[in-house]
């Protein structure tokens, strides 16, 4: 079972190069979530999207845009990377809003 | 606005010995779930708590909630090295069409 797919797995870019990071789920979940890991600080909730058609600003959206695709696919797309944005990003989903959320692998994104 | 307090952050502990991380919240909730990130790893679902009372064990590590106080446990018993991870609670608002917030995270060492 396949579950949350992200892609890449590593990415390094340079300051002001545009990117987006691709995530799919198989488990026909409703809610699709990114979040971005740093050492310290836990996991902060970037965008998020309830259910196909709609997507809202989580914690620290700037930066950053997103698409849901269709039910099964949420991207994260930034415009002109910084190095503020190297981290470990995470997509998630979940049958819906309030319910157990499923992880991907993570990307691990640097950013010179 | 819900927050959710895990403490303690860091842990360190010997093989064998009991212990137990807490995760506090502030607003009623009756759904709550525990995660095990390894390092450089991604989120793996550990249990789901869905109600008042709620006690579920997997092999050394056993999880309760009391939605009374607030509070569910993850209690460690007789901890080997294994075990050694980062522990994730995270609380599921009363509002069934909001996002769950995650605690920052309990990262436990155990010595061998």
């Amino acid at each position: 079972n396949a579950g949350v797919t992200q892609t890449p797995k590593f990415q390094v870019l340079k300051t002001g190069q545009s990117m987006t990071l691709q995530c799919a789920q198989d488990m026909n979940h409703n809610s699709m979530y990114w979040y971005r890991q740093d050492p310290g600080m836990g996991l902060r909730l970037i965008y998020y999207s309830a259910s196909e058609g709609t997507t809202d600003k989580g914690e620290v959206p700037n930066g950053y845009n997103v698409s849901r695709l269709n039910k099964r696919e949420f991207s994260l797309r930034l415009e002109s990377a910084a190095p503020s944005q190297t981290s470990v990003y995470f997509c998630a989903s979940s049958a819906d809003m309030n319910t157990e959320a499923f992880f991907g692998q993570g990307t691990r994104l640097t950013v010179v | 606005e819900l927050k959710v307090e895990q403490n303690p952050l860091f842990l360190s502990m010997q093989e064998g010995k009991n212990y137990t991380i807490y995760c506090n919240y502030s607003t009623t909730s009756d759904r709550l779930y525990w995660y095990r990130q390894d390092p450089g790893k991604s989120l793996e679902s550990l249990f789901v708590l869905l109600s008042n009372g709620a006690v579920k064990q997997e092999g050394r590590l056993m999880a309760s909630l009391d939605t009374k106080a607030r509070l569910s446990t993850l209690h460690i018993t007789a901890a080997v090295h294994d075990l050694s991870a980062t522990y994730f609670c995270a609380v599921g608002k009363m509002n069934r069409d909001d996002k769950i917030i995650f605690g920052k995270g309990t990262r436990l060492h155990i010595l061998p």
